[in-house]
């Protein structure tokens, strides 16, 4: 599985729009870019994913470059609930087309939201 | 529609003991991943198991080892425990097809005194 590069830490301000980057410049073609969260104490939650194209749902939204190196989560009004560590993950379909979905995480990103 | 579970929330143990925690799969899912994860760490795979067998397997010793049963849920059972076995684990469970996204629960916190 491809490694991905994260900031250690950000700041927000709430209200403001999130912007966290990811790279991931080993990155396969059949490998698809997952977005997770951790807030203290609890698993992990899903927050997004993409192969290609950019991405939206009720959380994020998520923009994938052209040539897949990098990407970026944003969260478009940061609040304090959304304090947590981000983690920007690649994994990869096995060579029969099925998902194992086996997730490599890092240090992730320390996201602190300011009031 | 519970999402993942996972049982005992904080278990505590002490050295050369054998510890079992539970996972019951979210609704429609039918894999089961488990992941431990060390204080100030990421989560890290142990393995996953689909159709009650171990199907990838993570850099962890053969201590650990795990069971699916026939409604999908699963059991993660470490040997012999070690103070370094303490930690958070995790249980994921997604759909096998394509590329569908894990869900984790919140975890067993096991200590090891």
């Amino acid at each position: 599985d491809a490694k991905t590069t994260q900031p250690t830490s950000m700041d927000c301000a709430e209200g403001r729009a999130a912007n966290l980057p990811c790279n991931h410049s080993t990155i396969s073609g059949n490998e698809y870019v997952y977005w997770y969260r951790q807030i203290h104490s609890q698993g992990p939650q899903y927050i997004i994913h993409g192969l290609k194209n950019n991405e939206t749902n009720e959380m994020a939204s998520l923009i994938i470059t052209e040539d897949r190196k990098s990407s970026t989560l944003i969260l478009p009004h940061a609040t304090l609930r959304d304090t947590a560590v981000y983690y920007c993950i690649v994994s990869a379909l096995n060579a029969g087309g099925t998902s194992y979905g086996k997730l490599t995480f890092g240090q992730g990103t320390i996201l602190t939201v300011h009031p | 529609d519970a999402g993942v579970t996972q049982s005992p929330t904080h278990l505590i143990k002490t050295r050369g003991q054998q510890v079992t925690l539970r996972c019951s799969p979210k609704s429609g899912h039918d894999t089961v991943s488990w992941y431990q994860q060390a204080l100030g760490q990421g989560p890290q795979f142990i393995f996953q198991y689909y159709e009650e067998e171990e199907r990838q397997r993570g850099n962890f010793p053969d201590r650990f080892s795990g069971h699916q049963f026939p409604n999908y849920s699963s059991e993660l059972n470490v040997n012999a425990l070690l103070l370094g076995d303490s930690a958070l684990y995790l249980c994921a469970s997604s759909y096998t097809g394509g590329n569908q996204p894990q869900h984790f629960g919140d975890g067993t916190r096991l200590s090891i005194l």
